[in-house]
């Protein structure tokens, strides 16, 4: 059980374009998921904290009209990436945890490339 | 906001040998997990250990949460068991979580 889907698993699209990921909590229900980004040879580091029926809380440095997050429902969360740079390339990974269970679990993540 | 360190950060074994790895903090926590990165990049979850002791087969966890430390145990290294090794800690339970630096790990055959 606990398990986290993120869509797409990678994404290339051009300069100025945006992209929108999801992340889905596949046999629970989640009023709270993370974002985070991770580049290479890194660790991961909060982007937000997106929570169902109201606005997103966004870690210091993260800006909010570059990651709009939405978060519709009590089993999806989605990160859009508006007009992307080459700057925004990086691995995106979302987690969520059940209602009274104390560890996260951690979707596959999406590896964006913005060439 | 917590520190997490983590150590070493390289790490290169011969596989059959036993490791340690340690993750310190700066504050009290509710929520410390374990994590191992596969190379495709996906979060395995390993323990799930604000205080106390876990085994799971080869690997076992201890947190001392008074101390604020954790160690990770690795016996019997194998290659599957390389890859990045993952401290986080949270202030509440199902809270945020800060990762540390992570353990980067060769087992060679």
């Amino acid at each position: 059980g606990a398990v986290v889907s993120q869509h797409p698993s990678w994404v290339i699209c051009k300069s100025g374009t945006s992209v929108k990921i999801e992340c889905r909590s596949l046999d629970f229900q989640a009023t709270t998921m993370f974002w985070y980004r991770q580049f290479p040879k890194q660790s991961l580091m909060l982007m937000a904290t997106s929570n169902e029926g109201s606005k997103a809380t966004y870690e210091q440095g993260v800006e909010k009209d570059k990651f709009l997050i939405n978060h519709a429902s009590l089993t999806l969360s989605t990160l859009t990436v508006t007009s992307a740079h080459p700057e925004d390339s990086s691995f995106y990974i979302c987690s969520a945890s059940p209602a009274g269970v104390g560890k996260q679990f951690f979707g596959p993540g999406t590896r964006l490339t913005v060439l | 906001g917590i520190q997490v360190e983590q150590s070493p950060p390289d790490l290169i074994l011969q596989e059959g040998a036993n490791s340690t790895l340690r993750c310190n903090f700066s504050d009290s926590v509710n929520n410390l997990q374990w994590f191992h990165q596969n190379p495709w990049g996906q979060l395995i979850n390993l323990f799930y250990i604000p205080s106390g002791t876990k085994q799971n087969g080869r690997l076992s966890a201890t947190t001392v949460a008074t101390e604020r430390y954790s160690l990770l145990y690795i016996s019997s290294s194998q290659t599957t068991d390389s890859g990045v090794y993952f401290c986080a800690v949270g202030g509440a339970a199902g809270n945020k979580l800060t990762f540390g630096g992570g353990t980067r790990v060769l087992v060679k055959p």
